[in-house]
């Protein structure tokens, strides 16, 4: 039962720390998304890359998180410094492009920035 | 002091009933629509797709309806079951969209009682 794996699955940091998710897409996957969902806001595209190359990351505050691919098993997504309005719950979702667009989601990581 | 945040419309059902949950949709160059569900503490789960050159999709206890001319899209639950209850999300891509990147909806929340 192929499964997008995220970790740590929850964090607890306090403000200014560099927080690091990790996210492993399905085998075979070749686009991965990280999304952040919060009670105000919902569910947000922050990235996202196909064969390991960001295509868009119009959604995430530039100055403080960075998301790279560092090969095809692994995705990252990196805050630094955190801000307690960064505490949400993050999801890395992915797809295979040539078929039907869905993505399949982890079970996120859930941020608390003190 | 009361949280705020977004305020998801609530369906009440009552167990062994069908379920009907709504989303409307905004843009007309839409051309694929996904449901997921969402678990308390899960990531969303993929339940069911349709491509705007259809009006009807089954899945196991899952129909989904779209209505292009309203830009409205509909999933039904039949004999809906206490492990239904979740928050329920719609998606859609446009035509000109990159493959994959979607646009959630808000969330409906349906609440399976006995």
């Amino acid at each position: 039962d192929a499964r997008v794996t995220q970790t740590p699955r929850h964090k607890v940091t306090e403000m200014g720390q560099e927080v690091t998710m990790r996210c492993q897409p399905i085998l075979g996957h070749n686009t991965v998304f990280w999304y952040r969902q919060t009670m105000m806001q919902g569910l947000e595209l922050l990235a996202y890359f196909r064969n390991r190359a960001p295509l868009d990351d119009s959604g995430m505050p530039k100055d403080r998180f960075s998301a790279e691919m560092p090969d095809a098993t692994l995705a990252t997504l990196k805050i630094q410094p955190s801000e307690p309005r960064d505490s949400a719950v993050y999801f890395c979702a992915s797809g295979r492009t040539g078929g039907a667009d869905t993505q399949y989601f982890g079970p996120g990581t859930r941020l608390t920035v003190l | 002091g009361e949280s705020v945040g977004l305020h998801l419309p609530t369906l009440s059902v009552q167990e062994g009933d069908n379920s009907i949950i709504n989303c409307a949709y905004s843009n007309s160059a839409s051309d694929y629509f996904i449901w997921y569900k969402q678990e308390s503490g899960k990531g969303p789960q993929f339940i069911i797709d349709i491509r705007s050159n259809m009006d009807k999709r089954q899945g196991q206890r899952v129909t989904v309806l779209l209505n292009k001319t309203v830009k409205h899209l509909s999933l039904q639950i039949a004999a809906t079951q206490p492990g239904d209850s979740a928050v329920y999300f719609c998606a859609e891509k446009g035509w000109s969209d990159s493959w994959g990147k979607l646009q959630f909806g808000a969330g409906t929340q349906v609440v399976v009682t006995p």
